[in-house]
């Protein structure tokens, strides 16, 4: 199965700073099927990315996702306090369908 | 509105078997399939298995064969799991999720249940 290993483990900014999280795949992602997730605490996860670049509904465009193969990145660019939670990536392109150990993002 | 509500937590002792259900409402419960992810306490998320609600055909993951069955009843937009000769580290929370069959976001768990908590032991 596919191992995704995402850095770093977690991130510390201040409100209106860039995060840019990392997601390497253990192998090729078939179709670049990759997602990105964001869980609060108590919260179900809220899909923000799909297919490694394609914008969920709802999703803010200073959230960007890019990458391809076995190297993503989720980008979030003026981070705001709703920022702070914890981001996993996914591949779904292969299965079985595996998840990433997740990056926490706190805002300072 | 879309809505994934799971039933409550759970208590089981280590043999016994567990039943969820994942009621939907708020889309059209043919146009997605169900997926089911589980996350023990400090470990990442893990896939458990998923069906298509249209044809009812269900895929496991290789861990839970033979001890978990997945189904839906269309006309009660539910999906059910159920989950066998449980263990202790079965313990952990277990979501549902909707995924599209066609169309924007293939493949990719657009919306998540609250889920719920199953704990495994004697």
């Amino acid at each position: 199965e596919i191992v995704l290993t995402q850095s770093p483990d977690s991130l510390s900014l201040s409100p209106g700073e860039r995060a840019t999280l990392s997601c390497r795949a253990s192998q090729s992602i078939n179709s670049n099927y990759l997602a990105w997730y964001q869980q609060k605490p108590g919260q179900a996860p809220r899909l923000l990315i799909y297919e490694a670049s394609g914008r969920a509904a709802g999703v803010p465009d200073r959230v960007s996702g890019s990458g391809s193969g076995t190297d993503f990145v989720l980008t979030i660019s003026g981070l705001e306090p709703e920022d702070s939670a914890v981001y996993f990536c996914q591949q779904y392109g292969n299965s079985p369908r595996t998840f990433g150990q997740g990056t926490r993002i706190e805002i300072k | 509105q879309v809505h994934l509500v799971q039933s409550g937590a759970e208590v089981k002792k280590p043999g016994a078997s567990v039943t969820l259900s994942c009621k939907a409402s708020g889309y059209s419960f043919t146009d997605y399939a169900i997926h089911w992810v589980r996350q023990a306490p400090g470990q990442r998320l893990e896939w458990v298995g998923w069906i298509n609600a249209a044809n009812g055909n269900a895929k496991y993951s290789q861990k839970f064969q033979g001890r978990l069955t997945i189904t839906r009843d269309t006309s009660a937009t539910t999906a059910y799991m159920v989950l066998g000769s449980l263990r202790p580290e079965d313990t952990a929370v277990y979501y549902c999720a909707r995924v599209p069959l066609f169309g924007v976001a293939l493949g990719a768990f657009d919306f998540w249940a609250q889920g719920t908590m199953i704990t495994v032991s004697s």
